[in-house]
């Protein structure tokens, strides 16, 4: 079954312990993105990777590290989190990079993330 | 600053009529257009799309309407139906890289 899985899918931690979000996406797609949806800000792009070894920052990126060393994982890496970014995050991926026909994004089922 | 907004956090719509979910933007740049679905404890799954240099594009029972003078879409659902009721998000692009969503809008299909 073609899908993005996230894990873990609820995480309770403490301030400053470093977490990883792992996604992967078994559709072969080149383009990957994490999201976080806040109550009010809806969602809110944090990086995206255009393919291996490529990525960039999106709206919201302080506080979060990503690397794409594989095209199938992207995973999220907080290096020392605080309660600011308590919230659910979404990984997504594309078959395609920017151009006329442009694909649309697949969402994984979301990991939803409380810092104390 | 939000660069989508969609200003009705919720909309209740009789089983059968129309549902108009309306969005604005500001920047004039956005070139890719497209709706969102989300059901609770769910990702976000696609729903319909539309490019700049289009005015509408039609789905079933989905039809998005873009006004680039206004800098304005909407996403009409006819006819509604119980299983639509849902958190409907919009989104922009430039290049289809870096994605803008709007703050969604609840939809409930009173059946």
């Amino acid at each position: 079954e073609a899908q993005v899985t996230q894990n873990p899918r609820y995480l309770i931690t403490v301030t400053g312990k470093k977490l990883t979000v792992t996604c992967s996406q078994n559709m072969n797609h080149e383009y990957m993105s994490w999201y976080r949806q806040d109550p009010g800000l809806g969602l809110r792009q944090i990086y995206y990777s255009m393919n291996v070894e490529v990525t960039d920052k999106g709206d919201v990126p302080e506080g979060y590290k990503v690397s794409r060393k594989e095209k199938r994982n992207f995973p999220l890496i907080l290096e020392s989190p605080s309660p600011n970014q308590t919230s659910l995050y979404f990984c997504a991926s594309s078959p395609r990079l920017a151009g006329p026909s442009q694909e649309t994004q697949y969402f994984g089922p979301g990991t939803r993330l409380l810092v104390l | 600053d939000q660069q989508v907004k969609q200003n009705s956090p919720s909309l209740s719509v009789q089983e059968g009529r129309i549902s108009i979910l309306n969005c604005d933007y500001t920047n004039s740049m956005f070139d890719y257009f497209l709706w969102y679905k989300k059901y609770p404890a769910e990702g976000p799954t696609f729903l319909i799309s539309i490019s700049s240099i289009k005015d509408k594009n039609e789905d079933g029972r989905f039809t998005v309407f873009l006004n680039k003078s206004a800098k304005h879409l909407s996403l009409h659902i006819v006819p509604s139906q119980p299983g639509d009721s849902a958190v409907y998000f919009c989104a922009a692009s430039v290049t289809g890289n870096q994605f803008y969503f709007g703050t969604g809008t609840s939809l409930t299909v009173i059946p």
